[in-house]
This record gives C-alpha cells, sequence and structure tokens, in this order.
C-alpha cells in the first residue's frame, strides 16, 4: 500500500531533550516535507527537500533540522525542543513538488514540557 | 479526535443536499490548486486538483471550479454523506519562492442525517 509513515504517533517529552520523527515512503517520491498544524495557524512549512541531499527552509524553520540521507526517508530532528514547539506534526511528500498532490502521515502529536 | 482548528469557518448540510466550499486564494502566480479532507485523527488527504489553464475538473462526486480573474477556487461535493464530514483545505502551489504549498485556512463540514 502506497503511504506516508511517520513515527511515533504520540511523544511527551521535557524541554531540551533531543527528539526525532521519523518519516518514511513508499512511493519513490522525489520530494518530501513537514508540516506542523496549529490551532488558528492552519498548516506551515518547517523544511521540504526536492531530493537525496538537498533540503530547504520552509515558512517556519527555526528550531528544527532535518536531513535526506536517503530517498524514502526524511527524519525531523528537535536538538533542544521548547514549550513552543508542542503541536501537531505532518510528513508528507510527492512525485514533483510542484505540480503533484502531497501525500500525508497521520501525524505526531508532540507536547514539550 | 485530534482538534485541526479552533473557530473554523463551518458549513453544515442536510445529507443528500450538495454541498459549495469556497476559497479566495492569494498568489495570482500560484498555477496548481489542489483540495484536501481532513478527518479527526488524521492527515489531509487528497480530493481533486486543477491546473491553472483549466476552470473546471470533475471527479466522482467532486467538481472544482477555478476563477482566476478573482482568484477564487471552489469545491463542490454532490449528494453529500455523513462520511464527508471533515475540515477540507484548498491549496495553491507555484514554483516561485521554491516550491511552497500554501494552505488555507480550513472549512468545517458538518453533515446532519
Amino acid at each position: 500500500e502506497a503511504q506516508v509513515t511517520q513515527n511515533p504517533r504520540y511523544l511527551i517529552t521535557v524541554t531540551g531533550k533531543k527528539l526525532t520523527v521519523t518519516c518514511s515512503q513508499n512511493m519513490n517520491h522525489e520530494y518530501m516535507s513537514w508540516y506542523r498544524q496549529d490551532p488558528g495557524l492552519g498548516l506551515r512549512q518547517i523544511y521540504y527537500s526536492m531530493n537525496v541531499e538537498v533540503t530547504d527552509k520552509g515558512d517556519v524553520p527555526e528550531g528544527y533540522k532535518v536531513s535526506r540521507k536517503e530517498k524514502r526517508n526524511f527524519p525531523l530532528i528537535l536538538e533542544s525542543p521548547s514549550p513552543n514547539q508542542t503541536s501537531l506534526y505532518f510528513c508528507a511528500s510527492s512525485l514533483t513538488g510542484w505540480d503533484s498532490p502531497l501525500h500525508f502521515g497521520n501525524g505526531t502529536r508532540l507536547t514539550v514540557t | 479526535g485530534e482538534s485541526v482548528g479552533l473557530h473554523l469557518p463551518t458549513l453544515s448540510v442536510q445529507e443528500g443536499d450538495n454541498s459549495i466550499i469556497n476559497c479566495a486564494y492569494s498568489n495570482s502566480a500560484s498555477d496548481y490548486f489542489i483540495w484536501y479532507k481532513q478527518e479527526s485523527g488524521k492527515g489531509p488527504q487528497f480530493i481533486i486538483d486543477i491546473r491553472s489553464n483549466m476552470d473546471k475538473r470533475q471527479g466522482q462526486r467532486v467538481t472544482v471550479l477555478l476563477n482566476k480573474t478573482v482568484k477564487h477556487l471552489s469545491l463542490q461535493i454532490a449528494a453529500t454523506q455523513p462520511g464527508d464530514s471533515a475540515v477540507y483545505f484548498c491549496a495553491e502551489n507555484n514554483e516561485v519562492g521554491g516550491f511552497k504549498t500554501i494552505f488555507g485556512a480550513g472549512t468545517r463540514l458538518f453533515v446532519k442525517a
């Protein structure tokens, strides 16, 4: 089944403790992206990647890192999480990035205390 | 379920009626438009897309209309069913500025049985 898989679904952590949210897609998509979704603010892009070893900042990149060492994986790294990063995170992929639809994972609910 | 947005515009329709969800997009240079559906606890799911060289596209029970003159997009759902209850987002893509997808705030659709 074609899908985007992100883990974990739920994560509670404390301020400053490094964490990684994994994302994997099995559709051989070139483009991958991370979003956060907050009430009243909608979906905002954090980082995106057009291909392996190519990443770029989205609208809200501060406090996040990403890497794209393999085509299928695009982990999101929070080196020192803070409470303002409490949010619902979505990973997505698409064939090209600009003229094909995004396929989303089911989200990761992160709480930073 | 997950809260995807507080104070979203809301549309309430009777089961079997047609629904029309509207969206104003922001960038006249945008050339690819997508509608997504987000159910509680899930990631956004692709419904239908349209390119800027078209003004109408039909799928199964759904139709998207594009009016570039007034930068307006609409999603029509025929014979609305309880399973159509969700939050609906429009999104616009363009190559200018780095392959970003800009999402609308979303509309919550309630279907009354």
